[in-house]
């Protein structure tokens, strides 16, 4: 399977827990974004990377989690000190920027659950 | 503010009806909008983007921007089309390629 992947695909921790998610993205794909997404929303944005460098994060983004993306490769979200309002469904899309157009390709996701 | 609204949760058809899932967006710029589409127990995935001017899967969707409507459209509704339906707009400042969805409507195609 060439598409993105994300690890764990499910998660049960603790309030008050630390927890990191992993996403792949598709081979050579230069922009990789998280997006959360809770029961009966759409998905809403969080963070996005071109590259290695981190270009835009939403005021959603508590200074709670953060994002990394060492090398261009893959990346990593964490959040610190989970709470109940953490539970999601946590996203991960990669795209390749060409020619002005750009397909996000979305990962299976991994869903958080905080007790 | 940029917005995208779908004011059905839910739309119940009957196969080979026709199939209208409504979409209405708020941005001040020149938008760029899609429709993704999420079978069950898969991930979501693009069905297609205003700019291709494509049908895919007998799917339409026409950028109205008086109305600032994308409304997508099927004249004969099929059971396998049954799954949640999310309009998107790519939103914000520059190049980002961040994505505003809307909450999504499960179209659900009753045999």
């Amino acid at each position: 399977d060439t598409g993105v992947s994300q690890n764990p695909r499910h998660k049960i921790t603790k309030r008050g827990q630390n927890v990191t998610f992993r996403c792949d993205p598709i081979s050579e794909h230069n922009r990789l974004y998280w997006y959360r997404q809770t029961l009966g929303q759409g998905p809403e944005f969080l963070t996005y990377f071109q590259n290695e460098a981190q270009l835009e994060k939403s005021r959603l983004l508590s200074d709670r989690f953060s994002a990394e993306r060492p090398k261009g490769s893959f990346s990593t979200l964490e959040i610190q000190r989970t709470e109940q309002g953490d539970s999601a469904m946590y996203l991960c899309a990669s795209s390749l920027v060409q020619g002005g157009q750009e397909t996000q390709y979305f990962g299976p996701g991994t869903r958080l659950l905080v007790l | 503010a940029q917005r995208v609204t779908q004011p059905e949760k839910l739309l119940s058809v009957f196969k080979g009806a026709p199939v209208e899932l409504k979409c209405n967006y708020s941005y001040s710029g020149s938008p760029e909008l899609f429709w993704y589409v999420q079978y069950s127990r898969q991930r979501l995935q693009l069905l297609l983007r205003h700019i291709s001017r494509e049908s895919i899967k007998g799917f339409t969707a026409d950028l109205n921007k008086g109305e600032t409507s994308f409304h997508l459209k099927k004249p004969f509704a099929q059971e396998e089309d049954s799954a949640m339906y999310y309009c998107a707009l790519r939103g914000g400042s520059g190049n980002t390629g961040k994505l505003i969805f809307g909450q999504g409507t499960t179209l659900q195609v009753k045999p």
